[in-house]
């Protein structure tokens, strides 16, 4: 499964847009991409996936370059309950999702 | 009821003492997992069942097995628990979906402190 790479920290103001980056340069083809939250110490909640193109639901949008080699989860509204460390994984579907150190976002009011 | 349920959710022992951590789902999914998380890190991939009579090893296998006793339950044991495997453990399932995606459904945490 590919590597991701993501920033371990940003900062975003309470009512902003949260704009985080994910660079999974060696992505193949037939692997996703997932977005991960987890507040506190609680069980990883999912939030969005994506192949090429970009998807948008109720909690997120996500953009995937053209190339898929990097990625960028969009809040459109951040709220400070939103603040949590962000994992972006990538992988197919007979694969093993692998947890990197993630983001941390911290939403300040 | 959560989809994914683990238990115990706290549980502090001795070195040495077996700890056998439980995890059951009523999603109907075919794959479960187990994770570890140490303090400020991500999740490490501990074992991971993808049927009833599959299972493999993740990145961190040595000193943990696991059984998987229905397609609803996969348990993970530390035969000899050492202080160093204090951390957080987490169950999650997912399903073989059609369309090529594999979404992680997690439960709640265990967590365990082996003094």
């Amino acid at each position: 499964d590919a590597k991701t790479t993501q920033p371990p920290s940003m900062d975003c103001a309470e009512g902003r847009a949260a704009n985080l980056p994910c660079n999974h340069s060696t992505i193949s083809g037939n692997e996703y991409v997932y977005w991960y939250r987890q507040i506190h110490s609680q069980g990883p909640q999912y939030i969005i996936h994506g192949l090429k193109n970009n998807e948008t639901n109720e909690m997120a949008s996500l953009i995937i370059t053209e190339d898929r080699k990097s990625s960028t989860l969009i809040l459109p509204h951040a709220t400070l309950r939103d603040t949590a460390v962000y994992y972006c994984i990538v992988n197919t579907n007979a694969g093993k999702s692998t947890f990197g150190d993630g983001t941390t976002l911290t939403v300040k009011p | 009821d959560a989809d994914v349920t683990q238990t115990p959710r706290n549980r502090i022992t001795k070195t040495g003492k077996r700890i056998m951590l439980e995890c059951s789902q009523t999603k109907g999914h075919d794959r479960m997992y187990w994770y570890r998380q140490d303090p400020g890190l991500g999740l490490r991939l501990i074992y991971y069942s993808f049927d009833v009579k599959d299972i493999n090893k993740g990145e961190i296998s040595d000193g943990y097995s696991v059984s998987r006793q229905a397609q609803a339950k996969f348990s993970l044991s530390l035969e000899s628990a050492i202080p160093n495997q204090t951390a957080l453990y987490f169950c999650a399932t997912s399903d073989a979906s059609l369309s090529g995606a594999n979404v992680l459904t997690f439960g709640a945490g265990s967590r365990l402190t082996v003094l």
